[in-house]
């Protein structure tokens, strides 16, 4: 079985530009999360998809992030103007289900903002 | 306000010999799920042990066992038999609220040989 995919491993922008990461989920999982893991700290959930729909985004800083999940598959998320508290590591998750089914992640997204 | 609780940033543990991490939670949630995961320095997040707060017995998966004391709100990883391979980081985390998630800031375990 194939894991969780995304796209690209490493990204290097400079402040004010944008950036989107793309994540491929594990075939059949429902539900998708988007992670962000600042160097040293736990991953915070940004927003959690349920199909095609959103769950829970109230941890997205939504004036310069986005993400969507199109066909209730694939994700991208998108950060519009990037500033230098982005850098992290953007991780993907999907899980079966919502409640207490594992998530399984993917191998992140690192982004560095200059 | 904080809802999961990691007090020991770095912890070391000799081969071989059982270790235990502690995490502590916050809910008000009478359901609520308690997990466990793994970041070795290659940054892939592990699934580990996964406890229910309705669980009547303690999560066991392997070597990892999961002290889960309700009344004080502590759902504790013990690892038996520590292997070179289990230097990582742990992170507990919570979903309550049935879709909101929570990790802790982790602890950084060192298996000495």
């Amino acid at each position: 079985e194939a894991g969780v995919a995304q796209s690209p491993r490493y990204k290097i922008i400079e402040k004010r530009q944008s950036v989107a990461f793309w994540c491929n989920p594990i075939s059949g999982h429902a539900t998708l999360y988007w992670y962000q893991q600042i160097l040293g700290q736990g991953p915070k959930l940004l927003i959690q998809f349920q199909n095609n729909g959103v769950v829970d985004d109230s941890q997205l800083p939504k004036d310069r992030f986005s993400a969507e999940r199109l066909k209730g598959v694939d994700s991208t998320l998108k950060i519009q103007p990037a500033k230098l508290e982005d850098s992290a590591v953007y991780l993907c998750a999907s899980s079966l289900a919502q409640v207490k089914d594992e998530q399984f992640f993917g191998p992140g997204t690192r982004l560095t903002v200059l | 306000a904080q809802k999961i609780t990691q007090t020991q940033p770095g912890m070391f543990v000799q081969e071989k010999e059982a270790v235990t991490l502690d995490c502590t939670y916050d809910t008000s949630d009478p359901s609520y799920g308690l997990f466990w995961y793994k970041q070795p320095s290659s940054g892939e997040m592990i699934f580990l042990i996964y406890q229910g707060s309705y669980d009547q017995q303690n999560a066991t998966e392997g070597r990892y066992s999961l002290n889960f004391q309700k009344a004080r709100k502590s759902a504790n990883l013990v690892i038996s038999a520590s292997q070179l391979g289990d230097s990582a980081m742990y992170f507990c985390a919570m979903r309550y609220n049935f879709n909101k998630f929570y990790f802790g800031s982790g602890t950084k375990l060192n298996v000495k040989p």
